[in-house]
């Protein structure tokens, strides 16, 4: 069984650069999109990028600016980094493996999920 | 801002059945996928594809989609599905590949 476990500062203050590291265990990290995703208190969620094995990568718009998503060398684990936080990145910060299916109707969903690691801005 | 609509809330009495509801242009080309959040819990995957289940999800959940809309329904819902349902899919204008639906509150009565 595949297990996900983010990791990192519970506090960060504004301007400064959340990092955050997502380790994956029981399983590959091979022929997947390793996914980071956001829930700020009381609201929906939020796609913030990810990285496929081969170290490509994709992020939300909103956010490309400021995120960097890479993966370990020795790929058992991978990380976000979000620059220049404000008040507004207060969230649960989750990691989630993504499985993309090609056809006529494609689709993608994430499958394992970590459990979340709530991380505030503020001084 | 999401592109996938939900209503905010429905309730269900207990045993009866609910259909969750999502719409968006790109539901017209990509099937969405469905998760169950309960309070302080990671989302859970529910349905995925064109109606697949997780192992471990109960028959009750299945999926469908017509045009614009996918839809959730719970069939029998029990005390235990009472919890906030997102739909999931990609952005129809491509540069947003993965975005999230609004939310939909289901209250067991």
């Amino acid at each position: 069984q595949v297990q996900l476990q983010e990791s990192g500062p519970g506090l960060v203050k504004p301007s400064e650069t959340l990092s955050l590291t997502c380790t994956v265990s029981g399983g590959s990290i091979s022929s997947y999109y390793w996914t980071w995703i956001r829930q700020p208190p009381g609201k929906g969620l939020e796609w913030i990028g990810y990285i496929y094995y081969s170290g490509s990568t994709n992020y939300n718009p909103s956010l490309k600016s400021r995120v960097t998503i890479s993966l370990d060398t020795s790929k058992t684990h991978f990380s976000l980094e979000l620059s220049s936080v404000t008040a507004a990145d207060t969230a649960v910060y989750y990691c989630a493996r993504c499985i993309a299916v090609a056809g006529n109707h494609p689709y993608w969903y994430f499958d394992f999920w970590g459990r979340g690691t709530l991380v505030t801005v503020s001084s | 801002s999401s592109e996938l609509t939900q209503d905010p809330a429905v309730s269900v009495a207990l045993g009866q059945t609910v259909r969750i509801t999502c719409q968006g242009d790109s539901l017209r080309i990509y099937y969405a996928t469905w998760y169950q959040q309960k309070p302080g819990q990671a989302p859970v995957l529910v349905i995925y594809g064109k109606n697949n289940r997780p192992s471990g999800i109960p028959d009750r959940f299945s999926g469908s989609t017509s045009g614009n809309t996918a839809s959730l329904t719970i069939t029998g819902a029990q005390a235990e599905d009472e919890a906030e349902y997102y739909c999931q899919s990609r952005d129809s204008s491509d540069n947003h590949p993965y975005v999230f639906g609004t939310g939909t509150k289901v209250t067991v009565l």
